[in-house]
């Protein structure tokens, strides 16, 4: 079947612009993280939805980044006032159920100019 | 200090050998345990999950020594195709599910 999906798969913007992330997770999970990846470095979690709601944001860095997912299928990852430290691969997971074996989807390369 | 730590590498060996990768964790309330490998410019995938007792999947085996907080995959007889970065991962104590991963170790096999 499908695994998880991302788009866009790279995406470059300025300095100070508002970016959009979109992860489709496979069919049937419950469960959606996404994570970030620096280059060098391990994912680090940004936040954990179960169905509609957030129910872990601990890992997001601070409050211009946000992420929805409406109706419990498709998360949409939100960057405002993007900055060059923003720059990574934002990786998105899902599984059926919060302890279950996560799934990584290809991940999108932010880069920030 | 970061909660799951790794030698970054890279370990250089030659095809058929055998390599053995060790990780730490600093939280004793960790739950559970897995080795992720991830290829250059992919997303990560799970390798094994590593128990207690021991696992072992193929030419691939995994422990963990909980009093030590230590984890450690060994690979023997080692292929083109093993090499990848080996991430090692740890599932917090907290009920969300959310992964602590370790920076990485890089494995490049040479013919």
């Amino acid at each position: 079947g499908a695994g998880v999906s991302q788009t866009p798969s790279n995406k470059v913007t300025e300095k100070g612009k508002y970016v959009e992330l979109r992860c489709d997770p496979i069919s049937g999970h419950t469960a959606l993280y996404w994570y970030r990846q620096s280059l060098g470095q391990g994912p680090e979690f940004l936040i954990y939805f179960q169905g509609t709601g957030a129910a872990d944001d601990s890992g997001l860095p601070n409050d211009r980044f946000f992420a929805v997912r409406p109706e419990g299928s498709v998360s949409t990852l939100k960057i405002q006032r993007t900055e060059r430290g923003d720059s990574a691969v934002y990786l998105c997971a899902s599984s059926l159920g919060g302890m279950e074996t996560q799934y990584f989807g290809p991940g999108t390369r932010l880069l920030v100019l | 200090r970061k909660e799951v730590e790794q030698d970054p590498g890279p370990f250089n060996v030659p095809e058929g050998a055998t390599v053995a990768f060790n990780c730490t964790y600093s939280n004793s309330a960790s739950q559970s345990f897995f080795w992720y490998r991830q290829d250059c410019r992919k997303e990560p995938k799970l390798l094994m999950s590593v128990y207690s007792s021991g696992n072992e999947d193929g030419r691939f085996t995994a422990q963990l020594n909980r009093a030590s907080q230590y984890i450690s995959l060994l690979i023997r007889d080692s292929k083109l195709s093993d090499s990848a970065t080996y991430l090692c991962v740890v599932r917090g104590s907290s009920n969300t599910g959310k992964l602590i991963f370790g920076q990485g170790t890089t494995l490049q096999v040479k013919p």
